[in-house]
């Protein structure tokens, strides 16, 4: 059974940080990956699609990597900022993890 | 295309009440997926259909759940009777077919069950 982890629950960085933050999965017989970000009250927005043959995928100041054969994802943001302020959450053949709070401050 | 639309956005109702949940699913995405969202454990997986035909409903917690697809449009989650512990976020999400390709959630209906 397929479990997915995040680490770590909840981040605070100022303005401006680039950061990074992890997923891990314990069955890498996986088709894709897929990040999300879910806005209080709302619903899950799709970020990038990690398809299992590829090493990573850029959007803007988003990059994510895969790495299957050690059942790790990252999600790296490049120069934070207020309006990044969300939870971020993995899925690995639709198992979520619980999420990565992130609080950027001014 | 509009995405996934579900009704109500919230719903209370009293404990022992039905509640129906909607979904109607982008336009030619064979899957369709229900989701429960909790604080204490997330988002969990209840069923999910492939072209009207449910394949999985192992998530599904209690016989009070049943899920519904009578056609490529359209979906409902029932809960009857409806308890406490069932408040929660239900969402729905659709993928167009195959195995790489990206899902797309609606907006959710927020269950509060007093």
């Amino acid at each position: 059974k397929q479990e997915v982890t995040q680490i770590p629950a909840a981040l605070s960085v100022p303005e401006g940080e680039n950061l990074v933050l992890n997923c891990s999965f314990t069955d890498s017989a996986i088709y894709n990956l897929q990040w999300f970000r879910q806005d209080p009250g709302k619903g899950l927005t799709s970020l990038l699609l990690i398809q299992s043959s590829q090493r990573e995928q850029t959007s803007g100041r988003l990059n994510a990597s895969l790495d299957k054969s050690s059942g790790r994802s990252t999600l790296y943001i490049a120069a934070s900022q207020p309006g990044d302020s969300a939870t971020y959450l993995c899925a690995v053949k639709l198992v979520f993890g619980k999420g990565t709070k992130l609080t950027v401050n001014p | 295309d509009a995405g996934v639309i579900q009704s109500p956005r919230h719903e209370v109702t009293e404990m022992g009440q039905e509640v129906t949940l909607r979904c109607k699913p982008i336009s030619g995405h064979d899957y369709l997926f229900w989701y429960r969202q909790t604080m204490m454990r997330g988002l969990e997986l209840l069923i999910y259909f492939n072209n009207n035909v449910p394949i999985d409903d192992s998530g599904m917690p209690e016989d009070r759940f049943s899920a519904k697809m009578p056609n490529a449009s359209f979906s409902t989650l029932k809960i009857q009777p409806s308890e406490p512990r069932d408040s929660a976020v239900y969402f729905c999400a659709n993928i167009k077919g195959g195995k790489n390709t990206e899902a797309f959630f609606g907006q959710g209906t927020r269950l509060t069950v007093v």
